[in-house]
């Protein structure tokens, strides 16, 4: 069974500091993993997304994360903190590379940003 | 990117009536759209899978007379909270495949509180 774990349920940097959030998946196929981002009553908006290509991959506004088998994360991450980027981000998890496969979502982790 | 138009973005109805939320695919065709429901603080929980033109497939869990779906045309899919009571008040969001990016586009959200 797939599954995913989000080991922080809270994170909090200053401005302009680096942001690691972290995701651990179970997959027992070759996963697609997702970054979503979901700001305050809004829908979710995709940052980026494994699919057995390259195992760094780039996001929108900076973000990336880095597809690790052997330690079976995918850990988001941005150099530099923006005001902006407070939200809640959940790891997600889709078996297969094709069709219409069930996401598994973390339990999300909320970024806090401080001046 | 697809964009899915999720209306109303917040309701609030009193306890023993109907909701009906809808979801729309733009410019792209959704054979399969997603449900999902999420409480305050929490993660987002696959209710059903809709399929157009026929049975949606629920989660273990989900009561599917309380929760119906309706998936009648490629670009439209539609939640009705029936009998709905507080307990049913949540933030529900839908989701398609993105045909462009392989990933998956959600809705706005709607907020919906029974009182």
């Amino acid at each position: 069974a797939q599954s995913v774990t989000q080991l922080d349920s809270h994170v909090s940097v200053s401005e302009g500091t680096p942001v690691l959030l972290r995701c651990n998946y179970s997959s027992s196929y070759s996963p697609s993993l997702f970054w979503y981002v979901q700001h305050p009553n809004k829908g979710l908006q995709l940052l980026l997304k494994y699919t057995s290509a390259a195992t760094l991959v780039k996001g929108i506004n900076g973000f990336e994360a880095e597809f690790k088998k052997s330690e079976t994360s995918f850990h988001l991450t941005k150099p530099s903190a923006h005001m902006s980027d407070a939200a809640e981000y959940f790891c997600v998890v889709s078996e297969g590379s094709g069709g219409y496969n069930k996401l598994i979502f973390g339990a999300g982790t909320r970024l806090a940003v401080h001046p | 990117g697809a964009v899915v138009s999720q209306h109303p973005s917040w309701v609030i109805c009193k306890s023993g009536t109907s909701v009906k939320i809808e979801c729309r695919s733009l410019d792209f065709q959704a054979t399969t759209m997603f449900w999902y429901r999420q409480f305050p603080k929490q993660s987002l929980m696959l209710m059903a899978t809709s399929n157009e033109g026929s049975k949606a497939t629920y989660e273990q869990g989900v009561e599917k007379d309380k929760f119906l779906i309706n998936h009648a045309s490629l670009t439209l899919s539609t939640l009705t909270v029936t009998s709905a009571h507080p307990e049913d008040s949540s933030f529900y969001i839908c989701s398609a495949r993105d045909p462009d990016s392989r990933g998956y586009t959600f809705g706005s959200g709607t907020r919906l509180t029974v009182v």
